[in-house]
């Protein structure tokens, strides 16, 4: 069945360091791929997204690339911040006509030390 | 433009009654998925519905779990005979449909605890 990776579970870094978060999809016909940050507690928010299409995408700090051959995408912090504190999920999808079951990886709780 | 919203955002119950969440889609979405999170885990997908109609509830158990997304009102998820296994948190989330559907908007989440 559908399934996303994701990697590291947990990371930590100094302020100002960047971080890089990677995920892998095993549907071949997926064409979406959001990433949500969601802090203690709080409802999953969008932070950027990718389509298919795309190889690259950023987006002031955070930039995310998709390397369709491979199956695989990653989500790239830089300068970070202790704001920037939570836990990140990757996801990919099929959407097709209004359609889009969205299949989440496991998470990586990322931990900005000042 | 006010987002999507959940209520309760915390409800008990014991074992064997029946819970019942509500979700509010965004204004002008008709589309909306049900995800659960277990503690310290991802989302996982239970149903897609659009107004009055199930679209996708291959994520949804066959028993005890039903969801419906009437013509007026909020969508309901509803869990019958309640155990401990279902403490989760139970996010909604909706989109809009064509031509930007794929971006999905999630609700505060309501965090159900069985006793």
């Amino acid at each position: 069945g559908e399934n996303v990776e994701q990697h590291p579970s947990t990371l930590s870094v100094q302020e100002g360091d960047s971080a890089v978060i990677k995920c892998t999809y095993s549907d071949s016909a997926s064409n979406y791929f959001p990433w949500y940050k969601q802090e203690l507690g709080k409802r999953p928010q969008l932070i950027i997204d990718i389509r298919s299409n795309v190889g690259e995408k950023k987006d002031q700090r955070i930039a995310v690339t998709l390397n369709k051959t491979a199956k695989h995408f990653s989500l790239h912090i830089t300068e970070t911040q202790p704001e920037d504190s939570a836990v990140y999920f990757c996801a990919a999808s099929r959407f097709s006509g209004g359609y889009n079951k969205l299949i989440f990886g496991a998470g990586t709780r990322l931990a900005v030390h000042p | 433009n006010a987002g999507v919203m959940q209520n309760p955002r915390h409800l008990v119950r014991r074992r064997g009654q029946e819970a019942r969440l509500r979700c509010s889609p965004m204004k002008g979405h008709s589309h909306v998925y049900w995800y659960r999170q277990l503690p310290e885990e991802g989302l996982k997908f239970m149903v897609y519905l659009q107004k009055e109609n199930i679209i996708d509830e291959s994520g949804m158990p066959k028993e005890r779990f039903s969801a419906e997304f009437p013509k007026e009102g909020p969508s309901i998820l509803r869990i019958q005979q309640v155990v401990r296994g279902d403490s989760a948190a139970y996010f909604c989330a909706s989109s809009p449909g064509q031509p930007r559907g794929e971006t999905q908007y999630f609700g505060p989440g309501t965090r159900l605890l069985v006793l």
